[in-house]
C-alpha cells in the first residue's frame, strides 16, 4: 500500500463546475496535510494546508480532513481553465517540526471551457 | 524575496556518466530538501538537511547518489554513474519557520 494515494485522473470538469479531488494516507500519526498545484513543466506550489478535522476554505478552494478515515480532499469551486494542472496531496507526520513531506502521485485536472 | 535557485535547468548525459546539480536556498531557510520527480509521479524525498547536517537520507541510493550542504547554505546533488532510470526532475526545496516549503524550478535530467 502506498503511503499517500490519489486517483491519477484525468479529472475532467466543465468550466464553472466543482472539481473534487480525494487523497488517502496510511500513516495514522500524520498531523499536517497539504495540497500543491503543479502546472506542466513547473515546480509544485502550495495552495492549501490543513491540520484539524473539518473544512478549511481559501477563496475558491476548500480542503476537508477526516483523520479517523485517513482521508483528505480538495474542492475547487467555479473551476476555471487556469485550474488545469496536476494536484499533489502531501502528508507530514509532525505538525510543528516540518518534517519531510510524502507526496501522492497527483491527480490531473482538466477544466474544459 | 528571491526564490530557490537551481542549476542547470536541463541536462542530457549518457548512462554511466556523472552529473551535479546545484541549489541556492532562500536566505535564512535552514531546512533544505532534494526531491526526485519521475514523469507522471509525485516527488520522492531523496535527502533532507538541517543547516549542514543530514536529517534523513533513507531513500537516497547511496551507491550512486551523494549530496552535501557545505556551510549550511548552498547544496549540491551528484549522480555517478547515472542510470537510465535516473531520468527525472530533481527539485530542491527549502522550508521557512512557518512550515511552508518552497520549491525551485527543478533540474531536468535525461539519461540516454
Amino acid at each position: 500500500q502506498k503511503e499517500v494515494e490519489q486517483n491519477s485522473g484525468p479529472l475532467s470538469v466543465p468550466e464553472g463546475a466543482i472539481a473534487s479531488l480525494n487523497c488517502t494516507y496510511s500513516d495514522r500519526v500524520s498531523q499536517s496535510f497539504f495540497w500543491y498545484r503543479q502546472y506542466s513543466g513547473k515546480s509544485p506550489e502550495l495552495i492549501m494546508s490543513i491540520y484539524s478535522n473539518g473544512d478549511k476554505e481559501d477563496g475558491r478552494f476548500t480542503a476537508q480532513l477526516n483523520k479517523a478515515s485517513q482521508y483528505v480532499s480538495l474542492l475547487i469551486r467555479d473551476s476555471q481553465p487556469s485550474d488545469s494542472a496536476t494536484y499533489l496531496c502531501a502528508v507530514n507526520p509532525i505538525k510543528a517540526a516540518g518534517n519531510k513531506l510524502t507526496f501522492g502521485g497527483g491527480t490531473r485536472v482538466l477544466v474544459k471551457p | 524575496e528571491a526564490g530557490v535557485a537551481q542549476s542547470p535547468r536541463y541536462k542530457i548525459i549518457e548512462k554511466r556518466q556523472s552529473v551535479a546539480f546545484w541549489c541556492n536556498p532562500i536566505s535564512g531557510h535552514a531546512t533544505l530538501y532534494w526531491y526526485q520527480q519521475i514523469l507522471g509521479q509525485g516527488p520522492k524525498l531523496l535527502i533532507q538537511f538541517q543547516n549542514n547536517g543530514v536529517v534523513d537520507d533513507s531513500q537516497l541510493p547511496k551507491d550512486r547518489f551523494s549530496a552535501e550542504r557545505l556551510k549550511g547554505v548552498d547544496s549540491t546533488l551528484k549522480i555517478q554513474p547515472a542510470k537510465l532510470e535516473d531520468s527525472a526532475v530533481y527539485l530542491c526545496a527549502t522550508r521557512d519557520v512557518g512550515n511552508t516549503i518552497y520549491f525551485g524550478e527543478g533540474s531536468w535530467l535525461t539519461v540516454v
